[in-house]
């Protein structure tokens, strides 16, 4: 079975741009998370999504928005781009269910640098 | 808030060696905890997770770590490095409710020849 799939692998942009990346997670599951990994730290929460509804948001800015599909792929949407922003950007999916202890599985990421 | 915290962002072992990686959490209640491995370029694969059915739990490549709630740690050990352990490894915690996985700042492990 394919894992997480994440696109594109490297993006480059300056500042003030905009990004949009996208997540397709593993088949079944429904609810995908994103997270920002600054280099040489550990990975930060940003949102979680389940059947196309925000579930959870981690403390980051207004920039940063998502969404979710009806085929539960994903896109992370950031704004205004800082150059705090560059970062690995790694989405993880999860059954998603209610009352269940829910393993995330990563993808790849996606290595954002802003100029 | 719940955190974590690994003592030691750098770790070095030779080839053979035990690696022993600590993990301490800060947690109300009794959470969810995971270890991951992250090579170079990757994204995280999960190593082990400790769900309250036993305190010491098996992952995969002889990995294990062992839930002490007493002391608040799930520590991870592998009885012999392999030159393919060098890697980055974070541990986190998650609560029951939602699907924030909150995580360390990891530790990366050298192995010598």
């Amino acid at each position: 079975d394919a894992g997480v799939t994440q696109s594109p692998t490297h993006l480059i942009k300056t500042r003030g741009q905009h990004v949009t990346l996208r997540c397709s997670p593993i088949s079944g599951h429904k609810s995908v998370s994103w997270y920002q990994q600054v280099l040489g730290q550990g990975p930060q929460f940003i949102f979680q999504y389940y059947e196309k509804e925000e579930r959870g948001r981690g403390n980051f800015p207004d920039r940063f928005s998502a969404r979710q599909f009806p085929n539960y792929s994903s896109e992370l949407n950031v704004n205004a781009l800082l150059l705090g922003d560059s970062a690995l950007y790694l989405c993880a999916s999860s059954l998603g269910l209610a009352g269940e202890i829910d393993t995330q599985y990563f993808g790849p990421g996606t290595r954002l640098t802003v100029l | 808030a719940q955190s974590v915290t690994q003592l030691g962002s750098h770790v070095s072992v030779s080839e053979g060696a035990l690696v022993l990686l600590r993990c301490n959490y800060s947690s109300s209640v009794p959470p969810y905890l995971f270890w991951y491995v992250q090579y170079p370029n990757q994204g995280l694969q999960l190593l082990l997770k400790y769900t309250s059915a036993a305190t010491l739990v098996k992952g995969i490549n002889d990995f294990e770590a062992e839930f002490k709630k007493s002391e608040t740690s799930f520590h991870l050990t592998k009885p012999s490095a392999h030159m393919s352990d060098a890697a980055e490894y974070f541990c986190a915690v998650k609560q029951a409710a939602g699907n924030k996985l909150t995580f360390g700042g990891g530790t990366r492990v050298l192995v010598k020849p």
